[in-house]
C-alpha cells in the first residue's frame, strides 16, 4: 500500500520567499506530525494534527511557521520570509491515531535549502 | 525539559564486528522508547521497548531498556554495509509526541 508521501523532495528558495511544504499521510491515519532536522541533529518535534485539529503550536519555532490540516488527509507546512537557519530536512509521519505515536510511518522528507 | 542523549555519535566498524549504540534519557513522562534506522531521509522502525530487562530481537539486531538507570542499547552483531545508517533512539513522552536524540551514524567498512 502507499506510504507517506511528501513534496516536494527538495526546494531550493531565497532568504526571504515563503515556501509551501506537502505532506500526504496513509489513508485511514488520523494522526499527522511534523518534524524537522538540521544537520548533524536528531528530529525536532514540530507539530501535530488529529484529524484537522493542531491542539499545540508551540513547537513550531517561530511565528513564520504555520501548518494546516484539511480533510483530515492532506497537510501543508508554510514557511514564511524564509532564512538560512531554515534550511533542514522536513520530516512527516502519520499513525492510526494518537495513542499509537510509537507506530508513526515516516515520510521520504523535503530537503529546503535557504539560499 | 525531555531530553534523550545517543552516544557514540558516530562509530567506523569493520564488516562482521559487532556495535553497541547508547541511548539515555531524562523525560518527565515515560511512555515508551523507540529505535529508528535512518538511511537518507525517512526513518524506518526498529524496536520498540516498554519493559526493563526484556530484550527484542530481529536478526542480527537486539535490544534492551534499563527503565532504572534510563538507558537503552542496541547490538548489531556480524555487521554488515547495508547496516551503514544513523540509529535513532526516541522517548514516547506523551501521546502526541516523540522526543528524538541526535542518533548514532554507523559506517561499516567491507
Amino acid at each position: 500500500g502507499a506510504g507517506v508521501s511528501q513534496s516536494p523532495s527538495n526546494k531550493v528558495t531565497e532568504k526571504g520567499k515563503d515556501v509551501e511544504l506537502r505532506c500526504d499521510p496513509i489513508s485511514g491515519h488520523t494522526a499527522l506530525y511534523w518534524y524537522r532536522q538540521s544537520l548533524g541533529q536528531g528530529l525536532e518535534f514540530l507539530i501535530y494534527f488529529q484529524g484537522n485539529s493542531a491542539p499545540d503550536k508551540s513547537g513550531l519555532p517561530s511565528d513564520r511557521f504555520s501548518a494546516e490540516r484539511t480533510g483530515g488527509s492532506v497537510s501543508t507546512l508554510t514557511i514564511q520570509r524564509t532564512q538560512q537557519e531554515d534550511s533542514a530536512v522536513y520530516l512527516c509521519a502519520s499513525s492510526r491515531s494518537l495513542d499509537r505515536t510509537y507506530e508513526q510511518y515516516f515520510g521520504p522528507g523535503t530537503r529546503l535549502t535557504v539560499t | 525539559e525531555d531530553k534523550v542523549v545517543q552516544s557514540p555519535l558516530s562509530l567506523v566498524v569493520h564488516e562482521g564486528d559487532t556495535v553497541t549504540l547508547n541511548c539515555s534519557y531524562e523525560v518527565t513522562n515515560f511512555r515508551s522508547l523507540l529505535w529508528y534506522k535512518q538511511e537518507k531521509k525517512a526513518p524506518t522502525f526498529l524496536f520498540m521497548l516498554t519493559s526493563s530487562g526484556i530484550e527484542k530481537k530481529s536478526g542480527r539486531l537486539s535490544s534492551i531498556l534499563d527503565k532504572k538507570e534510563l538507558f537503552s542499547i542496541l547490538n548489531i552483531t556480524a555487521t554488515q554495509t547495508g547496516d551503514s545508517a544513523v540509529y535513532l533512539c526516541a522517548v514516547d513522552v506523551r501521546e502526541e509526541k516523540l522526543t528524538f536524540g541526535t542518533g548514532t551514524r554507523l559506517t561499516i567498512i567491507p
